[in-house]
């Protein structure tokens, strides 16, 4: 089985373009969830979508936005990218909505904004 | 003060040590507890969950929970070069929709 696939691997983006970022789950999960990773932290909480409803968002601007498919991949969307956008963007995948038993985590993508 | 605290490290050892990684919490209400690795340029990898107070062992590893002190631990003994990585300690937020994490320790294990 495919674990949690993230695309693409590697981007550079200019100050004020927007990006999107995907990310499709392990088959039959369906709960996606999106973090943040700044070199030398550890992820923050973006999003997290469970049978393609909202349940949680955390303290991001509203330049971020997401969105889950009903084949339960995801999306997210950054507008007007700064350069403090630059981070390791991390796909999180889980059965349910909770995520008391942790989650299997896509490689990242990188994106870098110059 | 931050929700979970945790050293950054780096911690380096020689091959064979146990190594004693730490974290506290600063919510009573959280019950879930976890322990990622993390290596170079790959997303974080679940290595244990424990629930409440208590130990959980799994194979060299020891995750550890006292709940009256706030304080998690994960013990790896015999440690390998392979086990050279960050480990993040995690904890969900009442609710469970995200998850807090620590910011991460960078072991370092010698040969």
């Amino acid at each position: 089985d495919a674990g949690v696939t993230q695309s693409p691997t590697h981007l550079i983006k200019t100050r004020g373009q927007q990006v999107t970022l995907r990310c499709s789950p392990i088959s039959g999960h369906k709960s996606v969830s999106w973090y943040q990773q700044v070199l030398g932290q550890g992820p923050q909480f973006i999003f997290q979508y469970y049978e393609k409803e909202e349940r949680g968002r955390g303290n991001f601007p509203d330049r971020f936005s997401a969105r889950q498919f009903p084949n339960y991949s995801s999306e997210l969307n950054v507008n007007a990218l700064l350069l403090g956008d630059s981070a390791l963007y991390l796909c999180a995948s889980s059965l349910w909505g909770e995520g008391n038993y942790g989650y299997t985590f896509g490689s990242g993508t990188r994106l870098t904004v110059v | 003060q931050k929700e979970v605290e945790q050293d950054p490290g780096p911690l380096s050892v020689p091959e064979g040590a146990i190594v004693s990684l730490n974290c506290t919490y600063s919510n009573s209400a959280f019950q879930y507890f976890m322990w990622y690795r993390q290596y170079s340029r790959k997303g974080p990898e679940l290595l244990m969950y424990t629930y409440s107070s208590g130990n959980k062992e799994d194979g060299r590893f020891t995750a550890q929970v006292d709940k009256s002190s706030k304080y998690i631990s994960l013990f790896i003994r015999d440690s390998q070069p392979s086990d050279s990585a960050t480990y993040l300690c995690a904890t969900p937020n009442t609710g469970g929709f995200k998850t807090i994490f620590g910011a991460g320790t960078r072991l370092f294990v010698k040969a």
